[in-house]
């Protein structure tokens, strides 16, 4: 069975800080990536996702993410972060040519402003 | 469209009582799924769907029922509530095998279940 790890749980910036959350999935074969955002209270918001093509993904608000195929990774990156990023962050897989995705377990960001 | 709708949003139980989460959405996807999700723990898959009439387990299948008898709707049955059981639940849709272009799965606005 595929696993997804995240292996930042919790996450304390201050505004305008530079951020970066790893994810590295179990599966050998074609996968399908994504990260999801859930902000307090919501339910959960695709912010980018990787099907084929160029590795380096960009999503909204301003998020970017690396596939490195060798590393099995889909790391999360934002140059500068802000208050209203406040949120819990998941990254997701399923294989290829299926759409029920597997989720780490989440990473919890707070951004002081 | 309103995309995928979860009904209630909020439910207390007490332990034995059994009742059903609704889901449904109106993208005309194949594929549905029920999660829970628990602190620290992500989202769980609980059982899964492809289409009308196909329903198969996932992670976390026990103590939970489903079935898909349209496209549209993907009831979740407690059988049982146990305290074990209180977590947020979301139900998610996608395209699936029926369409060509890859896209993500689709997520209601969960229901929050306390089983006391």
């Amino acid at each position: 069975a595929q696993s997804v790890s995240q292996h930042n749980h919790h996450v304390i910036l201050s505004e305008a800080a530079s951020l970066e959350l790893g994810c590295n999935y179990s599966y050998g074969g074609t996968v399908n990536l994504f990260w999801y955002v859930q902000y307090p209270g919501q339910h959960l918001q695709l912010l980018l996702k990787y099907f084929s093509g160029d590795p380096l993904v960009k999503g909204i608000k301003g998020f970017e993410a690396e596939f490195i195929k060798s590393k099995f990774s889909f790391n999360l990156r934002k140059p500068s972060v802000q208050w209203s990023d406040t949120a819990e962050y998941f990254c997701a897989v399923s294989r290829g040519g299926s759409y029920i995705p597997t989720f780490g377990r989440g990473t919890s960001l707070i951004v002081h402003p | 469209n309103a995309g995928v709708t979860q009904t209630p949003k909020f439910q207390v139980l007490k332990t034995g009582q059994s009742m059903t989460l609704q889901c449904a959405q109106d993208m005309n996807h194949e594929y549905m799924s029920w999660y829970r999700q628990d602190p620290g723990m992500g989202l769980r898959l609980i059982h899964y769907s492809v289409g009308a009439g196909i329903t198969d387990q996932g992670e976390v299948p026990n103590g939970y029922n489903v079935s898909r008898s349209t496209t549209e709707d993907f009831p979740l049955r407690l059988l049982s509530a146990a305290p074990s059981q209180t977590s947020v639940y979301f139900c998610a849709s996608s395209p699936g095998r029926s369409i060509f272009m890859n896209t993500e799965a689709f997520f209601g606005q969960g229901t929050r279940l306390t089983v006391v």
